[in-house]
């Protein structure tokens, strides 16, 4: 069974500041497969990142991917208050699987 | 405008049936692929299934265990998913969502989702 953990399970920062969000795998990730959502309160989620690094269409650039293997992150350079919800990796190199989520919340 | 808009959800007693449907809208519907992903409440979403474009290919994720169809009707612009045996751990918000490219890949695209209780 593949398993994404993401951690920390909320993260508490101010506007402005950098956000890090990790993501950890039970095994290599396929070519990079790994793919960031971002879901707000009663809301469907939405592409941020896919290939590891990739930004989709019309995600600003203070949002950038990174990672390989079993290692992903997720950085937000410099928060805005809209930034604020909960963010989900999800892999689709074997089968699909979403991680459990990390909640961002302002401090 | 890509627009897609669930329908078919509410209240089943446990061992019920669902159909749930999921019209499309401002994209060529049958040159992408489509799934189905629930989001049960305070959980992190679960990809259920996912069908090509012309529908002759059609996918499960591991745990759905044989009781999820997706189908499609490309005339209607339409997807479908058919649920059986309905139990409790099925409560769930239902989205439909458009493949990025291959399906089973990313969604670019979601509905607003449909609520499934599953309660006697």
């Amino acid at each position: 069974e593949f398993v994404l953990t993401q951690s920390p399970g909320t993260l508490s920062l101010s506007p402005g500041e950098r956000a890090t969000l990790s993501c950890r795998a039970s095994q290599s990730v396929r070519i990079n497969s790994l793919a960031w959502y971002q879901q707000k309160r009663g809301q469907a989620p939405r592409l941020l990142i896919f290939g590891a690094s990739s930004r989709a269409t019309g995600i600003p650039d203070r949002f950038s991917g990174s990672g390989s293997g079993t290692d992903f992150t997720l950085t937000i350079s410099r928060l805005e208050p809209e930034d604020f919800a909960v963010y989900y990796c999800q892999q689709y190199g074997t089968g699909v699987t979403f991680g459990q989520g990390t909640r961002l919340e302002i401090k | 405008e890509v627009q897609l808009l669930e329908s078919g959800g509410g209240l089943v007693q446990p061992g019920g049936s669902l159909r749930l449907s999921c019209a499309a809208s401002g994209f060529t519907f049958n040159n992408y692929g489509m799934s189905w992903v629930r989001q049960a409440p305070g959980k992190g979403p679960e990809w259920i299934a996912g069908i090509s474009g012309s529908g002759g290919n059609t996918y499960y994720g591991d745990s759905m265990g044989g009781r999820f169809t997706i189908s499609r009707d490309n005339s209607k612009d339409t997807l479908y998913l058919q649920v059986r045996s309905l139990r409790a751990d099925d409560t769930a918000v239902y989205y439909c969502a458009k493949e990025t490219q291959a399906v089973g890949g990313t969604r670019d695209y979601w509905g607003q989702g449909t609520l499934v209780t599953v309660s006697s």
